[in-house]
Parts: structure tokens; sequence; C-alpha cells
């Protein structure tokens, strides 16, 4: 079974310094990894995935992710925070080799990231 | 804005109440979801459609009742609910244009319907 652990509920940074919000998975095969936000009242948001090739993945708002597969982890970094980065992050593996269908996301747990000035 | 909208934003309902949950896309997108979300933790997975067809069903009650009645719509019929089924209900839709193995295009949410019921 599939499965991925976001071992921070919170992370507090200071505005203007680089922000690390981690992820580490398990799954049988090769991974299809993901990165959504979720700001207060509002459904998910897509900020980037790692499907093949290139270990850094750049995505939305100026985050990117370093997918390393020797420590199972899929890192979300940002090198400046914004206040209006404060959001929920939800981080979502899915196994190539799942069958019965559907683009059948595991979320972790997610983490709380506080911006602060 | 989301490209994805659902109505109504919020909705309070009796425990002997029939409500429906209603969730539109123009995207073109041929897979189409429904998660539960309580506060502050993921989303659970309900239902999956593709191609308007029902193909994943997480073992939901079936006080819920999906519907896909065209490619662009998803309905979710309430009937005789409990007070723990209130969370955001979220409905998704991604591609699946070849198929669903092979659909990795991100999902797209919608900002979901606020359910209570008392």
């Amino acid at each position: 079974a599939q499965s991925v652990a976001q071992p921070e509920d919170q992370v507090n940074v200071a505005e203007g310094n680089p922000l690390t919000v981690k992820c580490t998975y398990s799954v049988s095969g090769n991974p299809y990894l993901f990165w959504y936000v979720q700001y207060p009242n509002r459904g998910l948001q897509f900020l980037l995935k790692y499907i093949t090739g290139d270990n850094l993945v750049k995505g939305s708002y100026g985050f990117e992710a370093e997918f390393n597969k020797s420590q199972t982890s899929f890192h979300l970094k940002k090198p400046s925070a914004l206040v209006s980065d404060s959001a929920l992050y939800f981080c979502a593996v899915r196994d190539r080799r799942l069958t019965g269908g559907g683009n059948k996301l595991t979320f972790g747990t997610g983490t709380q990231l506080k911006v602060e000035l | 804005d989301t490209e994805v909208t659902q109505t109504p934003k919020h909705l309070v309902m009796g425990m002997t109440n029939k409500k429906s949950l209603k969730c539109e896309q123009h995207m073109g997108h041929r897979a189409m979801y429904w998660y539960k979300q309580k506060a502050k933790k993921p989303p659970e997975l309900m239902f999956v459609y593709s191609y308007e067809k029902l193909s994943i069903n997480e073992s939901v009650p079936s006080r819920f009742s999906p519907e896909c009645p065209n490619s662009s719509l998803l309905n979710l019929h309430l009937h005789a609910l409990q007070p723990e089924d209130s969370a955001l209900y979220l409905c998704a839709s991604s591609q699946d244009l070849f198929g669903l193995l092979r659909d990795n295009s991100p999902l797209h949410f919608g900002n979901g319907t606020r359910l209570t019921v008392t």
C-alpha cells in the first residue's frame, strides 16, 4: 500500500527566509508525486508534480520540490517566503502500478505553513 | 478563480432531509471525483467517475449517491445523513485522456460545499 508522511503539523518561517515543507513517501513501484496548497475555505490548488526526469521540479508561485529516490523524499521549497504563502500544504503520491482506475492519490496529513513578518 | 464550480457553497440540512450537491466543469475533463474533507485533515476519496461511468466507490455509505448526468456535471445526492457527515465536500476533475492508469494530470478542485448536518 502506498503512503505519504508529512512529519511536521506546522512550519513557521519569517518572511524573506527560505522555507521547506517535508514529505516522505512509500510505494511499491516508482512514484508519481504531487504538492497541493489549500487556503482557508477553498479547495486544493495544484502546485507541482514529479513524474519522471529532472529531480528538481519547479512549480507555481516560485515553489519547487526535489525528488530524492534514495531518501524517498519530495520536500517542497521556496527561496524566499511571503506572508501570502501561509496555507495548508498537502503532499500526495500515486503508485505507477496502481490498478483499479482513477487518478487515485494518497494525501499526506498536511502541514500548516505560517509566514510572519 | 477555480474552473470547477460547486453549488451551494454552504448547506445546512436535517437528518431526514434530501439534498443534492452540484459540480460543474467546462475544461473537457473526463474524470470527476468527490472528496470529503474534515477540518485540518486531508481529503478522503469517495467516488470517481470516468467517461460518465462510476469507476471507484470507496465503500461509501448508501446515504451518499453520486450521479454523472453528462461529462460536465457531477451530483452528489444526500439522504438521511448523520451529524458526523458534516464536512467540506470537494469536487475535482482531471483530463483522463488516455485511460485512467495513464492520467497523471493534476486534479482541479472546486472550492467545496460546507455541509452541516443537524
